[in-house]
This record gives C-alpha cells, sequence and structure tokens, in this order.
C-alpha cells in the first residue's frame, strides 16, 4: 500500500494568493482527517469526512479554509486568500478501525 | 479545549536509559489511545496503542501504562537509542468516526 499520498510536498506563495492542498487517502479507509501542525498550537484537527460526508470542521479556522471529498480517493484543501498566518504543514490522515496512516505533509509557506 | 495534556514538553536522555512521556484526557469518550512518532520532515507514524480495557501493553521496547480510574496513560521507552530521538504524541480516539485528539507533544533526546 503506498499509504497516505499528499502533494504538494511544499508550497511557496504570495499573500492573497489561492492555495489548494491534495491528499489521496489509504484505499478502503472511510475517514479523511486534515491537520495543521505548527510550533505554537500542535497538531490541530480541521476537519475531517466519514465515507466522503463532512462531519465536523468547527476546527477550520476561517472562512477563508474550505475542504472538499468529492470522492472517496481524493480530498482537497483550498485556503482563498492565503496570509502569512496560515504558514504551518498540513497533514492529511486516513483511517478505519485501527488502522490509519498520516500523509508526509504539505509544508505551506505564504509570504 | 485541551482535552488531552502530555507532559513534558522536552525530554534529555542518556543512551541505554528510560524514557517517560505522561499523558491525561478529560473526556471519557475514548475508545483508543495511540502513540505517534514524528520524525523532521515525516508525518506522524503509529508506534503503538492500547485499548482502555487493558492496562499494559509492550512491544518490543515500547510499553504504554494505562490507568483508567485516572484517566492517564505513558508510553516509557525502554534501553533508549539515539536513533529514538523525534518528537512522540499521544492521542486519545473518539469513539464514532475516529478522530484522534492530540497531545502537545514531546521533544525527545537521547544523547550517545
Amino acid at each position: 500500500d503506498a499509504g497516505v499520498i499528499q502533494s504538494p510536498r511544499h508550497e511557496v506563495t504570495e499573500m492573497g494568493q489561492e492555495v489548494t492542498l491534495r491528499c489521496k487517502p489509504i484505499s478502503g479507509h472511510n475517514s479523511l482527517f486534515w491537520y495543521r501542525q505548527t510550533m505554537m498550537r500542535g497538531l490541530e484537527l480541521l476537519i475531517y469526512f466519514n465515507n466522503n460526508v463532512p462531519i465536523d470542521d468547527s476546527g477550520m479556522p476561517e472562512d477563508r479554509f474550505s475542504a472538499k471529498m468529492p470522492n472517496a480517493s481524493f480530498s482537497t484543501l483550498k485556503i482563498q486568500p492565503s496570509e502569512p498566518r496560515d504558514s504551518a504543514v498540513y497533514f492529511c490522515a486516513s483511517s478505519l478501525a485501527h488502522s490509519s496512516g498520516f500523509g508526509q505533509g504539505t509544508r505551506l509557506t505564504v509570504v | 479545549q485541551q482535552q488531552v495534556k502530555q507532559s513534558p514538553q522536552s525530554l534529555i536522555v542518556q543512551k541505554g536509559g528510560i524514557s517517560i512521556i505522561n499523558c491525561a484526557y478529560e473526556n471519557t469518550a475514548f475508545d483508543y489511545f495511540p502513540w505517534y512518532q514524528q520524525f523532521p520532515g515525516k508525518g506522524p507514524a503509529l508506534l503503538i496503542a492500547i485499548r482502555p480495557d487493558v492496562s499494559e501493553k509492550k512491544e518490543g521496547r515500547f510499553t504504554i501504562s494505562f490507568n483508567k480510574s485516572a484517566k492517564q496513560f505513558s508510553l516509557h521507552i525502554m534501553d533508549s537509542q539515539p536513533g529514538d530521538s523525534a518528537t512522540y504524541f499521544c492521542a486519545a480516539r473518539s469513539t464514532g468516526y475516529g478522530k484522534l485528539t492530540f497531545g502537545q507533544g514531546t521533544i525527545l533526546t537521547v544523547h550517545p
């Protein structure tokens, strides 16, 4: 199994630009999670899906953040417009029962 | 709301020593308690996990101790090695969809 695949690995963008992060979960997993990691706040859950349906988006910091899961094998996290304080590492994870995995993360830098 | 509290924030241990990281949780609707290990530039990787009906689980040099009544659990790394130097996160999984709540992390440094 290839594990959770995220792209891009690194993204540098200018403030105000739209950023789209992508995730391919582990095949067969039915839950997908987006996390943000910073030194100050640690690992924060932004949103999670079950069977492609958003279950809880209370962790999404602002309306500038949105996430979609159009099918079981793909999800996106979009930030529009991006701001310097959005700079962080964004992780996607998927799970089924006790099986879970994290992607390698996307390091986002907004200048 | 911080539902999982982890300590210490950082830990320095000599090679061969025992590393101990502690976590406490508040919500009783958790059904699974994993520990993750994270190396720089990598995603968290599942290290070992325990269910709340078990008081201890051991896998090689790694042991989880779980105290349900105190709502506390800890990770012990025996014979710590420099290669164990990483950030360790405890987590608690909510019943239902598998949502994980993470502790703040512990940066472990094992000196040779």
